[in-house]
């Protein structure tokens, strides 16, 4: 059974930084692109960041351009989004997603989310 | 960046009715096209993807069509668990984009 579970969301003043991580288990996690999406509460969805199978390649909206990074650990089956500069926009839950394939697609498992409040 | 369109935003039906959904993308996706749906509290659950194919152990009263920029996301007829805010997202070109979502409301 595919599990994405994230951590790391706590409230955070703007400027700060934060560093979100998701555990995955259920897959070869090493075969796929993984994602970050994230979801101000009662919106919609909005796509955040992206990396390749070995990190070959990363993504980023507009939006966190310049201020959030993403890694993985294929040896621990992790995957991290740091967050610096934060502003009271990037308040959300935040997903982790597994991608369909190696490369960029849809995304066919989600974590539950974790909550990140920007606020001062 | 391709911009998706979702119609209408709010959907009042009956159990047992019919509900149709629609996404608009601003430039041609080709099938590169997902629905998810999504319930309170919840995290988005994949429904369909290549515009028609739709997810494992997702039920036949789902349905995916369209190519290009139409798309439309049919429920044949709706059960009580059918009741959640629905979302279509291309997966053509980067950045991934998704649209507003449509809210499936009991009438």
């Amino acid at each position: 059974e595919v599990q994405l579970v994230e951590s790391g969301g706590i409230v955070v003043r703007p400027g700060g930084s934060l560093r979100l991580s998701c555990a995955a288990s259920g897959f070869t996690f090493d075969d796929y692109t993984m994602h970050w999406v994230r979801q101000v509460p009662g919106k919609g969805l909005e796509w955040v960041s992206l990396i390749t199978w070995n990190g070959g390649r990363t993504s980023f909206a507009d939006s966190v351009k310049g201020r959030f990074t993403i890694s993985r650990d294929n040896n621990k089956n992790s995957l991290d989004l740091q967050m610096n500069s934060l502003r009271t926009e990037d308040t959300a839950f935040y997903y982790c997603a597994k991608d369909s394939r190696s490369n960029w697609g849809y995304f066919d498992y989600w974590g539950q989310g974790t909550l990140v409040t920007v606020s001062s | 960046e391709i911009v998706m369109t979702q119609s209408p935003a709010t959907l009042s039906v009956s159990p047992g009715e019919r509900a149709t959904l629609s996404c608009r993308a601003s430039q041609s996706v080709s099938i590169s096209l997902a629905w998810y749906q999504q319930k309170p509290g919840q995290a988005p659950r994949l429904l369909i993807y290549g515009a028609s194919t739709r997810a494992t152990g997702i039920p036949a009263r789902f349905s995916g069509s369209g190519s290009g920029t139409e798309f439309t996301l049919t429920i044949s007829s709706l059960q009580s668990e059918d009741f959640a805010i629905y979302y279509c997202q291309q997966y053509h070109n980067s950045p991934l984009t998704f649209g507003g979502g449509t809210k499936v409301e009991i009438k």
